[in-house]
């Protein structure tokens, strides 16, 4: 199994670029999140999904637009892109509650200029 | 909005020692769980603990869950400079696994 896969791992933005943060899973998870950490700050919640067709806004969903055709994909959508944007971006996937825990992907390390 | 808070922020140890972090949270839980994160790597599950759990092991790991404090502590005994990482805990409100992180302890074990 290969897990949670991202991709890139990093990129440079011009301010006002727009990209595609690629994740697939192959566990056949339900839940799937999209997450930001930035120093000092810890993890917050940007993007889930519950299944295929259903998402929801987190903690920090502006300027991030996500869909969920199939059940392996996740992919999250910078739409125009700021300086505040520069982060680390985590995809992450679960059972849900009937699981233990998330799997993590290693990380986009995203710098917007 | 930060859910879980960690204490310590840093924990420096000699291997062999045990280590102690605490983490505080603010709202009703269906579950807490404890991550570690490698430098410039992904978060790894360590444990999850259910609301109605007071305590868990696995292997070195211990947690436990207060509810009624909201908090919940992990040991780590007999440490290994291969722990050396940063920790977090997550909650989990809504059992809807979305989670709630906090910033983080960042644990030095020291040969």
């Amino acid at each position: 199994n290969a897990g949670v896969t991202q991709t890139p791992k990093f990129q440079v933005l011009k301010t006002g670029q727009s990209m595609t943060l690629q994740c697939a899973q192959d566990m056949n998870h339900e839940y799937m999140s999209w997450y930001r950490q930035d120093p000092g700050m810890g993890l917050r919640l940007i993007h889930y999904s519950v299944g295929a067709g259903i998402t929801d806004q987190g903690e920090v969903p502006n300027g991030y637009n996500v869909s969920r055709s199939t059940t392996e994909d996740f992919p999250l959508r910078l739409l125009s892109a700021a300086p505040s944007q520069t982060s680390v971006y985590f995809c992450a996937s679960s059972y849900g509650s009937r699981g233990n825990g998330y799997t993590f992907g290693s990380g986009t390390r995203l710098t917007v200029v | 909005s930060q859910q879980g808070e960690e204490d310590p922020q840093a924990l420096s140890i000699q291997e062999g020692e045990n280590a102690t972090m605490n983490c505080s949270y603010k709202t009703s839980i269906n579950n807490l769980q404890w991550y570690r994160q490698n430098s410039g790597r992904g978060l790894v599950h360590l444990i999850l603990i259910r609301s109605n759990e007071r305590e868990k092991h696995s292997g070195r790991l211990r947690v436990t869950l207060d509810t009624s404090k909201k908090s919940s502590s992990l040991l780590i005994t007999a440490s290994r400079a291969a722990d050396t990482a940063s920790y977090f805990c997550a909650t989990d409100e809504s059992g809807y696994s979305t989670l709630t992180f906090g910033k983080g302890t960042m644990l030095l074990v020291s040969p």
